[in-house]
């Protein structure tokens, strides 16, 4: 069975950093592109960024481009966020996600973690 | 960027009753390959969204036959044909024929 687990969140001012992380078994995940989709507060969902399978492309939502960079460690089996120069709207939970077809367009998300929680706020 | 716009935003519906559930979409979501990218999601409280259906009328794994959609292009529809108790959360559609993958606003679903 497909087990994501986000870890890394917490309160941290604005301006500062944070570097998000999801664990990921069950899956071959060397081979799958994976995703980090956030969810504000009593709000709707927000692709944030994808990451292709070996790492070598990375795409952005325009509200974190410059801000966020996405990475893996495909040894460890681990996908991360790293969320620089955090704003009060980047308050929310952050998911990771797993493309049922293991491309990062084309393919709906068929598992998702439980997510983290990150509050920016002074 | 593709917009989802989904309606109604809240739905309350009797125990047994169908509901449905519109996504209109700013851009065809019909791929040359024939294929619409449209999926929907249900987010029970507290937990991560679940997928319901992909591609248009192919449920995910264990979904009830309760659950279909419909559409085409640029306008979709999720219906649910006997709503119970468990289908109570928000509903969201997603596209991902392109970057950034977008959410409709999300409709969300209560018992009468």
């Amino acid at each position: 069975q497909v087990h994501l687990v986000e870890s890394g969140g917490g309160v941290v001012q604005p301006g500062r950093s944070l570097r998000l992380s999801c664990a990921a078994s069950g899956l071959v995940f060397s081979t799958y592109d994976m995703h980090w989709v956030r969810q504000a507060p009593g709000k709707g969902l927000e692709w944030v960024a994808a990451i292709r399978f070996d790492g070598k492309n990375k795409f952005y939502a325009d509200s974190v481009k410059g801000r966020f960079t996405v990475s893996r460690d495909n040894s460890m089996n681990t996908l991360h966020l790293q969320m620089n120069s955090l704003r009060a709207e980047d308050t929310a939970v952050y998911y990771c996600a797993r493309p049922e077809r293991g491309t990062y367009r084309y393919s709906p998300f068929d598992f998702w973690g439980q997510g983290t929680m990150v509050t920016v706020s002074s | 960027d593709i917009v989802l716009t989904q309606t109604p935003l809240s739905l309350s519906v009797t125990a047994g009753q169908p509901a449905s559930i519109s996504c209109k979409s700013s851009q065809s979501l019909l791929h040359s390959d024939g294929k619409n990218y449209l999926y929907w999601y249900l987010q029970k409280p507290g937990q991560p969204p679940q997928l319901l259906i992909a591609d248009v009328s192919n449920r995910f794994s264990g979904v009830s036959d309760r659950f279909s959609d419909s559409g085409s292009g640029t306008d979709f529809t999720l219906k649910i044909s006997r709503v119970e108790a468990e289908d109570v959360g928000v509903y969201y559609c997603m596209q991902s024929i392109q970057l950034p993958h977008t959410f409709g606003q999300g409709t969300k679903l209560e018992i009468k």
